[in-house]
């Protein structure tokens, strides 16, 4: 069984500073996912890695995958109210097999972040 | 519509009677999932369709719990005998396919279940 461990649970910045989440696994995977979700509706995808140590930009959020694609971070720069909201990882396995459809997810990071 | 749509938003069932989720995918869409959410926290694996197969059935916690999905469209998730263990939201997604240039996941809004 593939298990993601994510951390921090909760977290609460004010706005303009920094933070990183992390995802870690002792299993490897074929891709790894970040997704956001906002109360009342389903997550949505901000970005896949694929290549182990490849990082991905998106505006002030930073993704790595790790180089043994069993870990992923992300960094958001000079956090906003705006990027309040509950983020969360999610790993891929390897192709073949019954499970390649399933994807493991993170148990989240509730981040709020204050004006 | 465009999007992956859920049916009913919220339902309140009695303790041991049997629910059915409804999930519409996005046209076209050849894979389907059924997760479960517990307040705040991540999603819970139930199942995937590639087609109407169910290749995955791992993640469906008990044997009260079965999906179907026919016509490589609409799924159906029932929970027989409903325990109030069973309250969360439950989620269905859609992709394009299961490999990983189609992977993206659209999630419908969910359905809330509450078991009294």
């Amino acid at each position: 069984t593939q298990l993601l461990e994510q951390s921090p649970q909760f977290l609460s910045i004010q706005e303009g500073e920094n933070l990183t989440v992390y995802c870690n696994s002792s299993s490897v995977f074929s891709s790894l996912q970040w997704y956001r979700q906002e109360p009342g509706e389903g997550p949505v995808l901000l970005v896949t890695v694929v290549t182990g140590g490849e990082v991905k930009k998106l505006k002030r959020l930073t993704f790595q995958f790790g180089d043994a694609r069993k870990d992923s971070s992300l960094h958001i720069t000079a956090a906003q109210p705006g990027d309040t909201g509950l983020y969360l990882c999610a790993g891929k396995p390897r192709a073949g097999g019954t499970s390649y459809g399933k994807l493991t997810f993170g148990q989240g990071t509730i981040l709020t972040v204050h004006p | 519509g465009a999007g992956v749509s859920q049916s009913p938003s919220n339902k309140v069932t009695e303790k041991g009677k049997d629910v059915e989720l409804r999930c519409d995918p996005i046209s076209g869409h050849t894979a389907l999932y059924w997760y479960r959410q517990s307040l705040g926290q991540g999603l819970e694996f139930l199942i995937y369709f590639q087609g109407n197969s169910a290749p995955d059935k791992s993640g469906l916690p008990s044997d009260r719990f079965s999906a179907e999905r026919t016509g490589g469209s609409v799924s159906t998730l029932t929970i027989q005998r409903t325990q109030q263990e069973d309250s969360a939201v439950y989620l269905c997604a859609s992709s394009l396919g299961l490999a990983v240039a189609y992977n993206e996941q659209f999630f419908g809004p969910g359905t809330r279940l509450t078991v009294l």
